[in-house]
């Protein structure tokens, strides 16, 4: 079973719909990130959290939020979705202590139409 | 500047090529260093780190200069399974990573 999951895979939405991007994992990894990615720009992180209590903005957090409702689940929202919106989600965990190894889901495909 | 600049791709190789790629980093705090893999359009998977004295990894070998903020990575006898993408991915201060865009490698028979 895979330690990093996402839900949903692939979605196609429509401009100003409200999505929810979901990511859990099963590592008991305290670290959860949110990256996009686009070609050509690589990945670029968007929230990231170090602990339940903790949530801290990315590169390019505007038109998102996050929530982080335990150690296990990170949720990204898209509250109202609009066609430059449309990238790769990946979500990723790591266990800290600086070494900075990360673990990725296999991503979310979204289509904002 | 972005943080982290990559050779542009894509290097096209025959197997059994040897094959070098670069990056800079223009963040003189940033604190460790790395080489993930990506397939199309799937998840980043960690390569290898990179240290100071240079590590090898089978047919892998990364390099490190923090005087010229340069790190490298040589690919020796190159694979059909090589084919990837190349993320070099920079440790900042606080933990939070930050990729360069990538360089497309393709093995060719």
């Amino acid at each position: 079973d895979a330690d990093v999951t996402q839900t949903p895979r692939n979605r196609i939405t429509k401009t100003g719909k409200r999505i929810m991007l979901e990511c859990s994992q099963t590592k008991g990894h305290d670290r959860m990130y949110w990256y996009r990615q686009d070609p050509g720009l690589g990945l670029r992180l968007i929230y990231y959290s170090f602990d339940v209590k903790d949530i801290n903005k990315g590169e390019i957090s505007d038109g998102y939020s996050v929530s982080r409702q335990a150690q296990a689940k990170f949720s990204l929202s898209l509250e109202s979705a609009i066609p430059n919106q449309t990238a790769l989600y990946f979500c990723a965990t790591s266990g800290g202590g600086g070494k900075g190894e990360q673990y990725f889901g296999p991503g979310t495909r979204l289509t904002v139409t | 500047r972005k943080e982290v600049e990559q050779d542009p791709g894509p290097f096209n190789v025959p197997e059994g090529a040897t094959v070098a790629f670069n990056c800079t980093y223009s963040n003189s705090a940033s604190q460790s260093f790395f080489w993930y893999r990506q397939d199309c359009r799937k998840e980043p998977k960690l390569l290898m780190s990179v240290y100071s004295s240079g590590n090898e990894d089978g047919r892998f070998t990364a390099q490190l200069n923090r005087a010229s903020q340069y790190i490298s990575l040589l690919i020796r006898d190159s694979k059909l399974s090589d084919s990837a993408t190349y993320l070099c991915v920079v440790n900042m201060e606080g933990g939070k990573l930050i990729f360069g865009q990538g360089t497309e490698l393709s093995v060719k028979p």
